[in-house]
């Protein structure tokens, strides 16, 4: 059975950072890309960043770009997301997702979400 | 344009059937996927590569693509059904991941 569960989240000040993790289980991690979506209270989801099976190939939303980093450690079957200079936009449950195959395609399974509070 | 657009609520009556469209010019350009999320809840695939269903999903819900606009529809619908739904495509340059702004479904 594939599970993701997520960690990491909770209440940051504006301009502080988090890391999100994403544990793995139930199908061979390294054979797909990972990704990140999230949804802020009220609105709809929005992709954050995603990357591929051995992190060559690596995208972000421009809302997030230059600020996060994402990455994965296929040993540890774990993705992360790295959150710097956070905003109080940046409020919401954060997915982590595996992609349907190695390359750009659905999201077939998503963990429980993460909350993450940017709040002074 | 990469922006996908899709009516805000939809409702139905139990036993009716839904459709929930998603229009854009990328539509019919790019694979459309959509996903179901009930409140509380992760989202769950329910449509892929624009009409295959997961395993697990029921036959109630299929997928079709015509031009501009994908339609999901739901047959028959349920009262578990109620949810919002998204469309979702990759844009075309293959860099980003494109959700439509969501459909709430409310079955009467």
């Amino acid at each position: 059975e594939v599970q993701l569960v997520e960690s990491g989240g909770g209440m940051v000040q504006p301009g502080r950072s988090l890391r999100l993790s994403c544990a793995a289980s139930g199908f061979t991690f390294d054979d797909f890309s990972m990704h990140w979506v999230r949804r802020a209270p009220g609105k709809g989801l929005e992709w954050v960043s995603g990357l591929s099976w051995n992190s060559g190939t690596i995208v972000y939303a421009d809302s997030v770009k230059g600020r996060f980093t994402i990455s994965r450690d296929n040993a540890k079957n774990s993705l992360y997301l790295q959150m710097n200079s956070l905003r109080p936009e940046d409020t919401a449950f954060y997915y982590c997702a595996k992609s349907f195959s190695s390359g750009w395609a659905s999201f077939d399974y998503w963990g429980q979400g993460v909350l993450v509070t940017v709040s002074s | 344009s990469n922006v996908l657009t899709q009516p805000p609520s939809v409702s139905v009556a139990p036993g009716k059937t839904a459709t929930i469209t998603c229009g854009g010019d990328i539509v019919g350009t790019k694979s459309v996927h959509w996903y179901q999320q009930k409140p509380g809840q992760a989202p769950r695939l329910v449509i892929y590569y624009d009409t295959d269903r997961p395993s697990g999903i029921p036959k109630r819900f299929s997928g079709s693509s015509s031009g501009n606009t994908a339609t999901l529809t739901i047959s028959r619908v349920e009262a578990g059904d109620e949810a919002d739904f998204y469309c979702q495509v990759w844009n075309s340059g293959g860099d980003a991941a494109v959700f439509g702004g969501g459909t709430k479904l409310t079955v009467l």
